[in-house]
């Protein structure tokens, strides 16, 4: 069965500094893997996917991941924050051996960026 | 695009009453979505159409909650005899078939609360 681990409730981080935003799954085949956003009172929203090909992937709003398959880790950056980032962020994972459509979530982190 | 649309937006019910949500995905999209989501967790896979078909259902979908989705086109999702477990936001999600079917749209979800 797959899972994600979000080890950390909030990361907290300043204005113009880079974010990490930590994220490790288990899937038994290859894992296809995404990060979401999720602002208040709104919708969950795509940021970016690995499915295949480069381990660094470039999404929305100047985010970015890196898949590292020996570590099992898909962490969510940002060279430079904005207080607008501010959010609760999920990782998912996806079997892509299982066959199945199911997203696993994790339990999100929430992202503070002050001014 | 109009986005995903979900009614209502908040429903209140007494424990023991049924209730009805509806679900409007991207008018383009095949793929249809149903998740919930508790407070502090990431949201939890419920069910999952190709068209009118239901493909995958999720064994935290109890005999009680029925999921339709007639004409591959609007979804309902029914909660029998609720009861004070089953307050949660309800979301659904969209997505085309094909290369782009990994990046979900998601609504802005239906909270539920049982009394």
């Amino acid at each position: 069965a797959q899972s994600v681990a979000q080890p950390e409730d909030q990361v907290n981080v300043a204005e113009g500094n880079p974010l990490t935003v930590k994220c490790t799954y288990s899937v038994s085949g290859n894992p296809y893997l995404f990060w979401y956003v999720q602002y208040p009172n709104r919708g969950l929203q795509f940021l970016l996917k690995y499915i295949t090909g480069d381990n660094l992937v470039k999404g929305s709003y100047g985010f970015e991941a890196e898949f590292n398959k020996s570590q099992t880790s898909f962490h969510l950056k940002k060279p430079s924050a904005l207080v607008s980032d501010s959010a609760l962020y999920f990782c998912a994972v996806r079997d892509a051996a299982a066959g199945f459509q199911k997203l696993v979530f994790g339990t999100g982190t929430r992202l503070l960026v002050s001014p | 695009d109009t986005g995903v649309s979900q009614n209502p937006r908040h429903k209140i019910t007494k424990r023991g009453q049924n209730v009805t949500f509806r679900c409007d995905p991207i008018s383009e999209h095949n793929r249809l979505y149903w998740y919930r989501q508790t407070l502090g967790q990431g949201p939890e896979f419920l069910t999952y159409f190709q068209n009118e078909a239901q493909l995958e259902k999720s064994r935290l979908l109890s005999d009680r909650f029925s999921a339709e989705r007639p004409k591959g086109s609007f979804s309902t999702l029914e909660i029998q005899r609720t009861e004070q477990g089953d307050s949660a936001m309800y979301l659904c999600a969209s997505s085309l078939g094909g290369s782009d079917n990994e990046k979900l749209f998601f609504g802005s979800g239906t909270q539920l609360s049982v009394l």
